[in-house]
């Protein structure tokens, strides 16, 4: 099994429509975050959690919202999604503890939005 | 001046080749620095962390100019398994990672 596990994998949805994509992991890492990748680009923070009850926007959180409802579970919502919400995806947890650990990455969510 | 920046390539070499590409950063005060692998669709796994004095992992070898705020990557042997894309990872601050856009290397038999 997985040891970051996102749903769903692929989605295809409408410009105005909410959509919510999730994340669970089984590392027992107290860090989440949300990324988006776009061809050409590095992979782009959202969010990111360092606990529970803790939320912090990253560099482009414009549009989006997230909940940390537990410590294995980050989700990320699109309120009202818009075309060039249209990226990758991707969800990733690290250990708190030791500075700069590496992270880890869910399987990633594939999000069109027409 | 974006915060990491890497050549995308494609860097096309044949088997058993050598291969080797930088990455440069722009913050000098970054303290970790790792090199990813990330397949065509696939989510991106940690392949090395880069250390000061420089490492090998197998076939790899990663390389550290902070004079020059620079990581290199080098493969040697290359296997048709290597082809993939190899992203550049630095760490600024605590919790942040700043990606390159990564370097693609395609191995032909």
């Amino acid at each position: 099994d997985a040891d970051v596990t996102q749903t769903p994998r692929n989605r295809i949805t409408k410009t105005g429509k909410r959509i919510m994509l999730e994340c669970s992991q089984t590392k027992g890492h107290d860090r989440m975050y949300w990324y988006r990748q776009d061809p050409g680009l590095g992979l782009r923070l959202i969010y990111y959690s360092f606990d529970v009850k803790d939320i912090n926007k990253g560099e482009i959180s414009d549009g989006y919202s997230v909940s940390r409802q537990a410590q294995a579970k980050f989700s990320l919502s699109l309120e009202s999604a818009i075309p060039n919400q249209t990226a990758l995806y991707f969800c990733a947890t690290s250990p708190t503890g030791a500075p700069n650990q590496p992270q880890h990455f869910g399987d990633g969510t594939r999000l069109s939005i027409l | 001046r974006k915060e990491v920046e890497q050549d995308p390539g494609p860097f096309n070499v044949p088997e058993g080749a050598t291969v080797a590409f930088n990455c440069t950063y722009s913050n000098s005060a970054s303290q970790s620095f790792f090199w990813y692998r990330q397949d065509c669709r696939k989510e991106p796994k940690l392949l090395m962390s880069v250390y000061s004095s420089g490492n090998e992992d197998g076939r790899f070898t990663a390389q550290l100019n902070r004079a020059s705020q620079y990581i290199s990557l080098l493969i040697r042997d290359s296997k048709l398994s290597d082809s993939a894309t190899y992203l550049c990872v630095v760490c600024p601050n605590d919790y942040k990672l700043s990606f390159g856009a990564g370097t693609t290397v395609t191995v032909r038999a």
